[in-house]
């Protein structure tokens, strides 16, 4: 079955103490990204990655990492969390191509206090 | 820098009723558009999307969209609600580069009355 694993599920921790959410992907795609989703701001993507060691900014990078080391894992990375970083974070994967679908893992809710 | 807007970010109709959630967006190319659809604690689900040829498109769960391009709207539409359908929706449009970045509009949640 095809699938994008999150873990956590739901994280509350403090500022400052770093934290990693994992992503994995076993559909052997190229593209893999990560959103956050804020309430009437739908999704904006934080990072994004084409390929292994190919790895780049979205649209609100600020205050994150990732790395891309193996084709099926992208685990986003918090250093010094923030209570602004508060928020619903998405997996997502693809083909490389704009014209396909993405698949969503289920969805990291984080609080940050 | 292409861009969505969805029309109301809350819409409630009645069981049996038309649903018709809205979305324009802003291209300057040919777009490649989607619904997604996100039930409460999950994940986002494909509903449909037009990437090319017919202008009319049909989704899971009985929902379809219209491209149009001189309104720049691809609105969703379902002729007859259920009490399952109801759920966040979200309008997005594919980046040609970067792989194909999905830029999403803001949501629309759709509540059904008995």
């Amino acid at each position: 079955e095809a699938q994008v694993t999150q873990n956590p599920r739901y994280l509350i921790t403090v500022t400052g103490k770093k934290l990693t959410v994992t992503c994995s992907q076993n559909m052997n795609h190229e593209y893999m990204s990560w959103y956050r989703q804020d309430p009437g701001l739908g999704l904006r993507q934080i990072y994004y990655s084409m390929n292994v060691e190919v790895t780049d900014k979205g649209d609100v990078p600020e205050g994150y990492k990732v790395s891309r080391k193996e084709k099926r894992n992208f685990p986003l990375i918090l250093e010094s969390p923030s209570p602004n970083q508060t928020s619903l974070y998405f997996c997502a994967t693809k083909t490389g191509t704009a014209n396909t679908e993405a698949f969503f893992g289920q969805g990291t809710r984080l609080t940050v206090v | 820098a292409q861009s969505v807007t969805q029309l109301g970010s809350h819409v409630s109709v009645s069981e049996g009723a038309l649903v018709l959630l809205r979305c324009n967006y802003s291209s300057s190319v040919p777009p490649y558009l989607f619904w997604y659809v996100q039930y409460p604690n999950q994940g986002l689900q494909l509903l449909l999307k037009y990437t090319t040829g017919a202008t009319l498109v049909k989704g899971i769960n009985g929902f379809e969209a219209e491209f149009k391009k001189s309104e720049t709207s691809f609105h969703l539409t379902k002729p007859s609600a259920h009490m399952s359908d109801a759920a966040e929706y979200f309008c997005a449009v594919s980046e040609y580069n970067q792989g194909g970045k999905l830029i999403f509009g803001q949501g629309t949640e759709l509540s059904v009355k008995p």
